[in-house]
C-alpha cells in the first residue's frame, strides 16, 4: 500500500460540465501520475508531474488539465466534460528512490469510475 | 502507434496448468519490463519484472522470460489458481523515461 488515495470513487456528470477528480499521496512521492482505463486501450497516461508545479503530457492530454500545489495532492480537471471522457481513471506513483527510478515501477491508486452523460 | 502490444484478449486455463501470457514490443529503447495484475474496481498492481540484460526472472509460482532479438516477453504462472484470474497488463519503460507505456492488457481466467 502506497498510500493513496482518490476521490471522489465514483461520479456521474453531465457533458459540458467542469470535474475535478482528486490524488491524494501520504509518502512525498515525487512523481504523480493519471491513467484512463477503456476497454480495448488498456492504461493510456494522461498527464504526469515530476515536482510541485512540474507537470507535462502524455500520450491523451487532449481535454484535461492538471495541477499539483503540494506535494501530495495531483488534481486532473476535465474543463468541459464529453462522453467521450466516460472512464476510468487511476492515479499512481514513482517514489523516485535509485532503484525505482531504473525500473520505474508505479504504484496505483483505487480509481475513480466517471461517467459523462 | 502501438508500442506493447497484447494480442490476447484473453486466456482460459484449468487450475493447476501453466497459464502463458504472451506480450510483443516494437521500442528497442525499452530495457525494462513489467507485468501488472488487476481485479475488477481496484487499481493495477505490481506483479513482477525483468531487465532487458536478462532474459528470465522468477518470483515463486511466476515467471516472466523475456526473448529480445524477437521483441517478445512472455509471463508464466506455474500452477495456476482460480485467484489469478485477472486482467493482466504488459508494460514496457526506457531508462530515463518516467513513463511506463501499457499494453491492452489480457484477461486471465483459472477455472477450478
Amino acid at each position: 500500500d502506497a498510500g493513496i488515495t482518490q476521490s471522489p470513487r465514483h461520479k456521474v456528470t453531465e457533458t459540458g460540465t467542469p470535474v475535478t477528480l482528486r490524488c491524494h499521496q501520504t509518502e512525498n512521492h515525487r512523481y504523480m501520475y493519471w491513467y484512463r482505463q477503456d476497454p480495448g486501450h488498456g492504461l493510456r497516461l494522461i498527464h504526469y508531474s515530476y515536482g510541485v508545479k512540474d507537470t507535462d503530457k502524455g500520450e491523451v492530454s487532449d481535454g484535461y488539465s492538471v495541477s499539483r500545489s503540494k506535494t501530495e495532492d495531483f488534481l486532473l480537471t476535465l474543463e468541459s466534460a464529453t462522453s467521450s471522457q466516460t472512464s476510468v481513471y487511476f492515479c499512481a506513483i514513482r517514489s523516485g528512490t535509485t532503484n525505482q527510478a531504473a525500473t520505474n515501477e508505479q504504484f496505483f491508486g483505487p480509481g475513480t469510475r466517471l461517467t459523462v452523460l | 502507434d502501438q508500442q506493447v502490444k497484447q494480442n490476447s484478449p484473453s486466456l482460459s486455463v484449468q487450475e493447476g496448468r501453466i497459464s502463458i501470457l504472451n506480450c510483443d514490443y516494437t521500442n528497442s529503447m525499452f530495457d525494462y519490463f513489467l507485468w501488472y495484475k488487476k481485479y475488477p474496481a481496484e487499481g493495477p498492481t505490481f506483479l513482477i519484472s525483468i531487465s532487458s540484460i536478462k532474459d528470465k526472472n522468477e518470483d515463486g509460482r511466476f515467471t516472466v522470460f523475456l526473448n529480445k532479438s524477437a521483441k517478445h516477453l512472455s509471463l508464466h504462472i506455474v500452477p495456476s489458481q482460480p485467484g489469478d484470474s485477472a486482467v493482466y497488463f504488459c508494460a514496457g519503460t526506457q531508462g530515463g523515461s518516467e513513463k511506463l507505456v501499457f499494453g491492452k492488457g489480457t484477461k486471465l481466467t483459472v477455472n477450478p
